[in-house]
């Protein structure tokens, strides 16, 4: 079956410690997509990628970086440098960045840094 | 500014009941889609509805209808025949043609609970 799977579904971390929450999907989709939420609230998109090896920052890139090596992957990583990065990421597709073109996501990676 | 807007407190609906989700939105382009989210309590995010900003009927599936009023920039989503399974968060998002590089912005998101 075709989706998009994010592992590791639940993650652990010290404060100063970079993370690398993976995303993949088999949809065969351009377009991939990081978005954050925090508890009671909509979700807010970090990076997008529309093609493999771009990317561009989304409204709270600060503290966060991608990569799309692959058309398949796009994981992302939680720098030291975020300043509150516990929350609940989640990752999607599209089959391409059109207004017509929904988002499918994966089940999300629950973050907690301490 | 923020482009969805979801204001209603959280919502018990009687089983088999129908209710009714607002979402407002703001945009100055032409064309864009709206869609509807639900979210359930494992967290992940389920595609329900979408209805193209051109389409002159109002998009159905299932037991979702969405209520689209171009002019007064609204898209309420309804469920009728509620189902115990209907508990859940849902979300308004839009997405644009040529503002926001076609990114989906979201609403923060009404809570549903559905009692028997």
């Amino acid at each position: 079956d075709g989706g998009i799977t994010q592992s590791p579904k639940y993650l652990f971390r010290k404060e100063g410690q970079n993370v690398t929450l993976s995303c993949e999907q088999n949809l065969n989709h351009d377009a991939m997509y990081w978005y954050r939420q925090d508890p009671g609230q909509g979700l807010r998109l970090i990076y997008y990628s529309q093609i493999v090896n771009d990317f561009q920052k989304g409204d709270i890139a600060e503290g966060y970086s991608v990569s799309r090596e692959k058309k398949e992957s796009f994981p992302l990583t939680v720098t030291s440098a975020q300043k509150n990065p516990t929350a609940f990421y989640l990752c999607a597709s599209s089959i391409e960045s059109t207004e017509n073109s929904p988002l499918h996501f994966g089940n999300g990676t629950r973050l907690t840094v301490t | 500014a923020q482009k969805i807007t979801q204001t209603q407190p959280g919502m018990f609906v009687q089983e088999k009941e129908a209710v009714t989700l607002d979402c407002t939105y703001d945009t100055s382009d032409q064309s864009y889609g709206l869609f509807w989210y639900k979210q359930p309590s494992s967290g992940e995010m389920i595609f329900l509805i979408y209805q193209g900003s051109y389409d002159e009927q109002n998009a159905t599936e299932g037991r979702y209808s969405l209520n689209f009023q171009k002019a007064r920039k609204s898209a309420n989503l309804v469920i009728s025949a509620s189902q115990l399974g209907d508990s859940a968060m849902y979300f308004c998002a839009m997405r644009e043609r040529y503002y926001g590089n076609n990114r989906l912005a979201f609403g923060k998101g009404n809570q549903v609970v559905v009692i028997p």
